[in-house]
């Protein structure tokens, strides 16, 4: 079956340097999603992206989508301490109603 | 709007016990999900729903059951519980229509541990 693969597993940062997480597919995908997990919450959904090559920002997150829409990665510029969390990449299943989750990057920050 | 619910939100269980967890959305969508997570892991998928009355296997089923008999509940069984099924039980609902298809929205989670 499909698996979804992200590294790093983990990262420590000081404050305001940048961070990034990519994320890979044994498949080809029709899109891919990333969510954030803060400690002890649950995944909440940040974006989607649909199209080979497609970039998207919010504000301090940048994010891509390869042009073979077999990878992702999330950027941070400049993190903040607001940051800290587990980051996971989600691909669709063929049929689209199922995601296959990657196994997440966590992301510390110092102050 | 509530969005997704879950009760309990902790529970302590003895081997050999069993228990429901509940969870309810009021977003009226129609794929409902029931995930573990482990310390420190990644959300692994136990079964999920396409719709009222229909349910599947996901990743690691075994020694779950499931039912979704009404479009907003989707119900995750314990038969005999093991201490291998302590963890975090996530449950997420999610719509093949709007903006985002199928963007998943989860609930708070059930923190259980099995003795």
């Amino acid at each position: 079956g499909q698996q979804v693969m992200q590294i790093p597993q983990y990262q420590h940062v000081q404050e305001g340097e940048d961070f990034t997480t990519y994320c890979n597919s044994s498949t080809t995908l029709s899109n891919i999603q990333w969510y954030k997990q803060r400690p002890g919450g649950h995944p909440v959904f940040l974006i989607q992206l649909v199209k080979s090559g497609e970039v998207k920002k919010q504000k301090r997150l940048t994010f891509q989508f390869g042009e073979a829409k077999k990878n992702s990665s999330l950027h941070i510029t400049a993190t903040q301490t607001t940051d800290v969390g587990t980051y996971f990449c989600a691909g669709p299943e063929d049929a689209g109603n199922m995601l296959t989750f990657g196994g997440g990057t966590r992301l510390m920050v110092k102050p | 709007n509530a969005g997704v619910t879950q009760t309990p939100k902790f529970r302590v269980l003895k081997t050999g016990q069993s228990m429901t967890l509940l969870c309810a959305q009021d977003m009226n969508h129609e794929y409902m999900y029931w995930y573990r997570q482990d310390p420190g892991m990644g959300l692994r998928l136990i079964h999920y729903s396409v719709g009222e009355g229909t349910t599947a296997k996901g990743e690691v089923p075994d020694g779950y059951n499931v039912s979704r008999l009404k479009k907003q509940n989707f119900l995750l069984g314990l038969e005999s519980a093991a201490p291998s099924q302590t963890s975090v039980y996530f449950c997420a609902s999610s719509s093949p229509f709007g903006s985002v298809v199928y963007e998943q929205y989860f609930g708070p989670g059930t923190r259980l541990t099995v003795t």
